[in-house]
């Protein structure tokens, strides 16, 4: 089954810790993508990835790192959290061609507090 | 600024038409519209996407102005799982998504 994977599904931390959100996809996607939800401000890019070794930011990229060592895997790192990080994040993947004729993949979602 | 701009919120009664509507004034001549829809505690869902034509598949229509500056997201009939937050998004050159604040639909019985 076609599918993007998210781990955890929930995470409650403290402010500081270090933390990494995986995201795995089995379709071959070149494109992946982080996104964040906010009530009243929809979805959020922070990072995508057009290929391996490819990453760029998005629309709110600070306090967040990624990396691209593997076509299926895109990971969120969160190197020092903060309470204005407690949010729904979801990772996201597609085919990245060049007419973006495709349609986009979404994980479950992970819900972070951090307190 | 955002890309696209939806109502809030709309109602409509079971097994009867929704339109939802969508406007994204500064879309580029190479952007795509895509519409997805998100159930409570999921991930976005897809339903739609074109370019410059009217799209139908089996989940709904999409049907773009001629000018493309809107859109609007035909439901032809409504049923209670169609409830849901559905999100009018532009994907753009670098293929980037950028999502609205979504309209959140509820279906009457």
């Amino acid at each position: 089954e076609a599918q993007v994977t998210q781990n955890p599904r929930y995470l409650i931390t403290v402010t500081g810790k270090k933390l990494t959100v995986t995201c795995s996809q089995n379709m071959n996607h070149e494109y992946m993508s982080w996104y964040r939800q906010d009530p009243g401000l929809g979805l959020r890019q922070i990072y995508y990835s057009m290929n391996v070794e490819a990453t760029d930011k998005g629309d709110v990229p600070e306090g967040y790192k990624v990396s691209r060592k593997e076509k299926r895997n895109f990971p969120l790192i969160l190197e020092s959290p903060s309470p204005n990080q407690t949010s729904l994040y979801f990772c996201a993947s597609s085919p990245a061609r060049r007419d973006r004729n495709t349609e986009a993949f979404f994980g479950q979602g992970t819900r972070l507090t951090v307190v | 600024d955002a890309k696209t701009t939806q109502p809030n919120s709309m109602e409509s009664n079971e097994e009867e038409p929704v339109h939802l509507p969508c406007n994204h004034s500064t879309i580029s001549g190479t952007d795509y519209i895509h519409w997805y829809r998100q159930l409570p505690s999921q991930g976005p869902e897809y339903v739609i996407h074109g370019l410059t034509s009217n799209v139908n598949n089996r989940m709904a229509s999409l049907a773009i102005a001629e000018d493309r500056k809107s859109s609007t997201l035909i439901l032809h009939r409504a049923t209670l799982r169609d409830a849901a937050v559905y999100y009018c998004i532009l994907r753009v050159t670098g293929n980037q998504f950028y999502f609205g604040t979504g309209t959140s639909l509820t279906v009457i019985p």
